[in-house]
């Protein structure tokens, strides 16, 4: 069983559609989150980054993390389509520098 | 700053020839990775280095890979010899210990073939 699991979609919606993308984790040691974003034939981007539980907004986006029950979201408000990309969750121990990533999830938002 | 550049961007090699991948991390990050990307596999952590000096290695597959930093501006992966299992994107990302977040900035990656 891997450590982070991610639904790998795609997952497709028009635009101005609420958008939820999700992952699990089986290690209880994680204490940062983050959600990365990838545009096609480009290297991963950080869009969001949360510290243990609880919630981030940053504009339209919105990061949830739920200690309790291992899962973590991403919620996006009134999509467009340049949100058409593939989403990573990642997340790392505290005091460790390395990341373990979801295999991403692929956002297509139609104009 | 240019951010963390890789080269090639592209490379296309035949089964059993030697591939160096490069990387040139942003200037003044401590930490650099070497991740490997497939459809079936996501995004790998190959190894990762502070200091220029390896501190996890257990993502190279085998002794086939190998990973150098011989400076704080320079870092390879090599693979010899290749095998087509080896396809994949190959990002190279660095960070800087002293930042809130640790962010890691990757670079635009280095799409390798192997026929």
């Amino acid at each position: 069983q891997k450590e982070v699991e991610q639904d790998p979609g795609p997952l497709s919606v028009p635009e101005g559609a609420i958008v939820s993308l999700n992952c699990t984790y089986s290690n209880s040691a994680f204490q940062y989150f983050m959600w990365y974003r990838q545009y096609s034939r480009k290297g991963p981007e950080l869009l969001m980054y949360t510290y243990s539980s609880g919630n981030k907004e940053d504009g339209r986006f919105t990061a949830q993390v739920d200690k309790s029950s291992k899962y973590i979201s991403l919620f996006i408000r009134d999509s467009q389509p340049s949100d058409s990309a593939t989403y990573l969750c990642a997340m790392r121990r505290a005091g460790f520098q390395k990341l373990v990533f979801g295999t991403g999830t692929r956002l297509l938002v139609s104009p | 700053d240019a951010g963390v550049i890789q080269s090639p961007r592209h490379e296309v090699t035949e089964m059993g020839q030697e591939v160096t991948l490069r990387c040139k991390p942003i200037s003044g990050h401590d930490y650099l990775f070497w991740y490997r990307q497939t459809m079936m596999r996501g995004l790998e952590l190959l190894i990762y280095f502070n200091n220029n000096v390896p501190i996890d290695d257990s993502g190279m597959p085998e002794d086939r890979f190998s990973a150098k930093m011989p400076n704080a501006s320079f870092s390879t992966l090599k693979i010899q010899p290749s095998e087509p299992r080896d396809s994949a994107v190959y990002f190279c990302a660095s960070s800087w210990a002293g930042g809130s977040y640790n962010e890691q900035f990757f670079g635009p990656g280095t799409r390798l073939t192997v026929l």
